[in-house]
């Protein structure tokens, strides 16, 4: 089977740099992305993966690792609206070419 | 952009009854599309996936008479869930991929249902 696994809870200060592990144990990889997603509403993109290395987008980066099956998404200069959840979902190969198979998700409170 | 509308946003229904949610890629195609439900404070869980013209693919553990898909367009799925029931609450959310693009997904924002 498939198993995305990131921590449940984590909690940062405004101002200061928080990473989100992502693990992962799947079949066919094709790429993983970071959603992120308020209380009540839809996931959206942050960032997309598929070579390792590291990409960086504005205050927020992610990383992969495909030879350890890893990735973690940094956030840098927190702001108290990053409070929110943060999925690692990744993409498999099959008949549809891009299906998301999502990890648990982590929610990220920032602190004043 | 690219924009995903779901209809209704949300909706109350008594035990029993069937429910018809839309999912509309607005300035796109979507040959494929996804449904996926959330419980509270969990992450989302793929239903099925959609594709036009053809049958949806249910993933294990998911009913397909009772969460009836239809993708008669290019820009519309719709998921019917029948003889809704309690635990038939949560958060519906569709996503479509774009037949011009390989990598993202653009999630619709959800349709709260709650059944009595």
């Amino acid at each position: 089977g498939q198993n995305i696994d990131q921590p449940t809870e984590m909690t940062a200060t405004e101002g200061a740099i928080v990473q989100i592990n992502c693990t992962y144990q799947t079949s066919g990889f094709n790429g993983l992305f970071w959603y992120q997603q308020h209380a009540g509403e839809a996931p959206t993109f942050l960032s997309y993966n598929v070579l390792d290395g590291l990409e960086e987008k504005g205050r927020f980066s992610s990383f992969l690792s495909r030879s350890k099956g890893y990735s973690y998404l940094l956030l840098k200069e927190l702001q108290m609206k990053d409070s929110a959840s943060y999925l690692c979902a990744v993409r498999l190969l099959n008949n549809a070419g891009n299906m998301l198979t999502f990890g648990g998700g982590t929610r990220l409170m920032v602190k004043p | 952009g690219a924009v995903v509308s779901q209809h209704p946003s949300w909706v109350i229904c008594k035990s029993g009854t069937s429910v018809k949610i839309e999912c509309r890629s607005l300035d796109f195609q979507a040959t494929t599309m996804f449904w996926y439900r959330q419980f509270p404070k969990q992450s989302l869980m793929l239903m099925a996936t959609s594709n036009e013209g053809s049958k949806a693919t249910y993933e294990q553990g998911v009913e397909k008479d009772k969460f009836l898909i239809n993708h008669a367009s290019l820009t519309l799925s719709t998921l019917t869930v029948t003889s809704a029931h309690p635990e038939d609450s949560s958060f519906y959310i569709c996503s479509a991929k774009r037949d011009d693009s390989y990598n993202e997904q653009f999630f619709g924002p959800g349709t709260r249902l709650t059944v009595l």
